[in-house]
């Protein structure tokens, strides 16, 4: 089965640029969350998703990041205008509903994207 | 205060030892556990769910004690692959996942 997908893999910008990137969850999911790691940090949630609602955006930086999850199969995270202090590694994952359960439900993520604005 | 703590170590082991972490949780993070690893550069993997009777994977054992609210790992006997950082994960309410800032583990020849 395919796992998490994301693209780019890589993306270097100038500041000021529009970056958009793309996640496919896993098919069946409920959940997509999309996280930011950088070494200072850790990883932080950004926000997540349960049956393309968002849930939680309260991770979002500022008014510059935005997400949307038109359908069940793809969810995108836009930076505009990008600066040099979002250089990171941006993680999407998605799981199927596991609270309120005794045996829960973990998370899966994608390679993730690794993000340079110069 | 972070909803789970761990020590950020870094542990540095001889192959072959035994090691263990811990983590503290609080309520909010409080109906699931995972442990995750994540190698340099690249995506957190599950290792192994936490359940309450503790349950083992090989060389790893994991525990839970939900009346002092913290989790362990257990790695036995281990190999040079093992280094990594170790995440503690527990779910909460909505399905949201608190990830811990990670240990980090280093296995030496």
């Amino acid at each position: 089965d395919a796992g998490v997908i994301q693209s780019p893999r890589h993306e270097v910008t100038e500041m000021g640029q529009e970056v958009t990137l793309r996640c496919k969850p896993i098919s069946g999911h409920d959940y997509l969350f999309w996280y930011r790691q950088t070494m200072m940090r850790g990883l932080e949630l950004l926000i997540y998703f349960n049956n393309n609602v968002p849930i939680d955006d309260s991770g979002m930086p500022e008014d510059r990041f935005s997400a949307k999850m038109p359908n069940a199969s793809f969810s995108t995270l836009k930076i505009q205008p990008s600066e040099p202090r979002d250089s990171a590694v941006y993680f999407c994952a998605s799981s199927l509903v596991g609270w309120g359960r005794t045996d829960g439900q973990p998370q899966h993520f994608g390679d993730g994207t690794r993000l340079s604005i110069l | 205060r972070k909803e789970v703590e761990q020590d950020p170590g870094p542990f540095n082991v001889p192959e072959g030892a035994t090691v263990a972490f811990n983590c503290t949780y609080s309520n909010s993070a409080s109906q699931s556990f995972f442990w995750y690893r994540q190698d340099c550069r690249k995506e957190p993997k599950l290792l192994m769910s936490v359940y309450s009777s503790g349950n083992e994977d090989g060389r790893f054992t994991a525990q839970l004690n939900r009346a002092s609210q913290y989790i362990s790992l257990l790695i036995r006997d281990s190999k040079l692959s093992d280094s990594a950082t170790y995440l503690c994960v527990g779910q909460g309410n909505f399905n949201k996942f608190y990830f811990g800032s990670g240990t980090k583990l280093n296995v030496k020849p």
